[in-house]
């Protein structure tokens, strides 16, 4: 299974933005890169996911590098809300099990005041 | 609805009896997942349907749990027996899936199990 690496924690202040990495240096060609969060006391949502090039939403941006082996997810300016676990997943674009999420330990992101 | 829905959002039960977990995914949703987050550890896959094909039950960890997806709608999650390490939030979530697609999940605020 292709893995990712994440930092277990990271701080940011209010207002500023925030570069969550990730590492997948094992990442296959057919694979997407997910990114989604858990507030406390929540299910798991739904950020952003790309393949190639770099991707903007409403929630965030995600930042594809060159040879595809590292992501950065960009929160473009913390909230408090934003408190949460940011969980990097790769899915493979299709076949057997490509429905699966495979959740790993995440990074915790703390936003200060 | 605008969202997935669970319930019970909380169920205490004594070791032994039997639960089920209810979920109504997002309307015309055809993917519905099963997943169960034990305190402070990852999310573990359960069990998958999608549309009208058998469902992959690889995730389920025992004979206890079953599932069924009616009218391809609304899930029920059955647990026979409960034991006390059953105890955990079970989520739920769906999506627009088909096998060629790769859509994003949303998933339900749990059911949050203790077993006593």
């Amino acid at each position: 299974d292709a893995k990712t690496t994440q930092p277990n924690s990271m701080e940011s202040n209010e207002e500023e933005p925030v570069h969550l990495p990730c590492n997948h240096s094992t990442i296959s060609g057919t694979d997407y890169i997910h990114w989604y969060r858990q507030l406390p006391s929540q299910g798991p949502e739904y950020v952003i996911h790309g393949l190639t090039s770099n991707v903007n939403n409403r929630m965030a941006s995600l930042a594809i590098a060159e040879d595809r082996k590292s992501s950065t997810l960009i929160l473009h300016r913390a909230t408090l809300r934003d408190a949460a676990v940011y969980y990097c997943i790769l899915r493979p674009y299709s076949g057997a099990g490509s429905y699966q999420l495979t959740f790993g330990k995440g990074t915790k992101l703390s936003v200060i005041p | 609805g605008a969202g997935v829905s669970q319930s019970p959002s909380n169920k205490v039960t004594e070791k032994g009896k039997d639960v089920e977990l209810r979920c109504d995914p997002i309307s015309g949703h055809t993917a519905l997942y099963w997943y169960r987050q034990s305190l402070g550890q990852g999310l573990e896959f359960l069990i998958y349907f999608q549309g009208n094909s058998a469902p992959d039950k690889s995730g389920l960890p025992s004979d206890r749990f079953s599932a069924e997806r009616t009218g391809g709608s609304v899930s029920t999650l059955t647990i026979q027996r409960t034991q006390q390490e059953d105890s955990a939030v079970y989520l739920c979530a769906s999506s627009l899936e088909t096998l060629s697609t790769n859509y994003g999940y949303t998933f339900g605020s749990g059911t949050r199990l203790t077993v006593v």
